[in-house]
């Protein structure tokens, strides 16, 4: 069955990186774009960033853009966020997703891994 | 953007009864090549990470129970829960990917009255 499981979240003062992983298992991931998604404490939830299922389009949130970079490894199904130059604002829990295209429902959601930011 | 309004916040229906969802977006998700809505909706239990019901506005995802339904287009949609079941005490999200970025509705609340 589809699975994905995030990891790298953790506590990290204002204008820190944290490297946030999903590995995939279960299906093709070479084959589907994959998101981030993230949802502030007793919030809703915020598109991040997508990467399509060849790498060669990437798309980001305006409130990440400039700071956070996406990237896949389709050898290892592994989906990659790099954060960087964090504020107290990303303080969330990360999610990765799949979708069929780029821009597309998202039909399997991980887990989610906690990112503080806090001084 | 597309800005997605849920209508209500929260609401609290007896077990057994109806429960609808309204969500609006601020322009239209309907592209007129394929005749589809780019509209999903989302159920998130506490805890949870959330889990797809619906796409194309009307299609339920696989094992979603058939109280469930979504309807609507163009900018107009609803999710209605025919019979409340308390498994089904969660929020709901809509959900646009027509335009970029994707958006979210700010979610509604459903509890057991």
């Amino acid at each position: 069955q589809v699975q994905l499981v995030e990891s790298g979240g953790g506590v990290v003062q204002p204008g820190g990186s944290l490297r946030l992983s999903c590995a995939a298992s279960g299906f093709m991931f070479s084959n589907y774009a994959m998101h981030w998604v993230r949802q502030a404490p007793g919030k809703g939830l915020e598109w991040v960033a997508v990467i399509s299922y060849n790498i060669n389009n990437q798309h980001f949130a305006d409130s990440v853009k400039g700071r956070f970079t996406i990237s896949r490894d389709n050898s290892k199904n592994f989906l990659y966020l790099q954060m960087n130059s964090l504020r107290v604002e990303d303080t969330a829990m990360y999610y990765c997703a799949r979708s069929a295209y780029d821009w597309e429902h998202l039909d399997h959601w991980g887990q989610g891994t906690m990112v503080s930011v806090s001084s | 953007d597309i800005v997605m309004t849920q209508s209500p916040d929260s609401l609290a229906v007896s077990l057994g009864e109806r429960a609808t969802i309204h969500c609006k977006s601020s322009q239209t998700v309907l592209f007129s090549g394929n005749n589809k809505n780019y509209l999903a909706w989302y159920q998130q239990k506490p805890g949870q990470p959330p889990k797809l019901l619906f796409y194309w506005a009307s299609i339920r995802e696989s094992g979603v129970p058939d109280r469930f339904s979504g309807s609507g287009s163009g900018t107009d949609f609803t999710l209605t829960i025919t019979s409340l079941q308390a498994e089904d005490v969660a929020v709901y999200y809509c959900h646009q990917f027509y335009g970029t970025p994707p958006t979210f509705g700010g979610g509604t609340k459903v509890e057991i009255k």
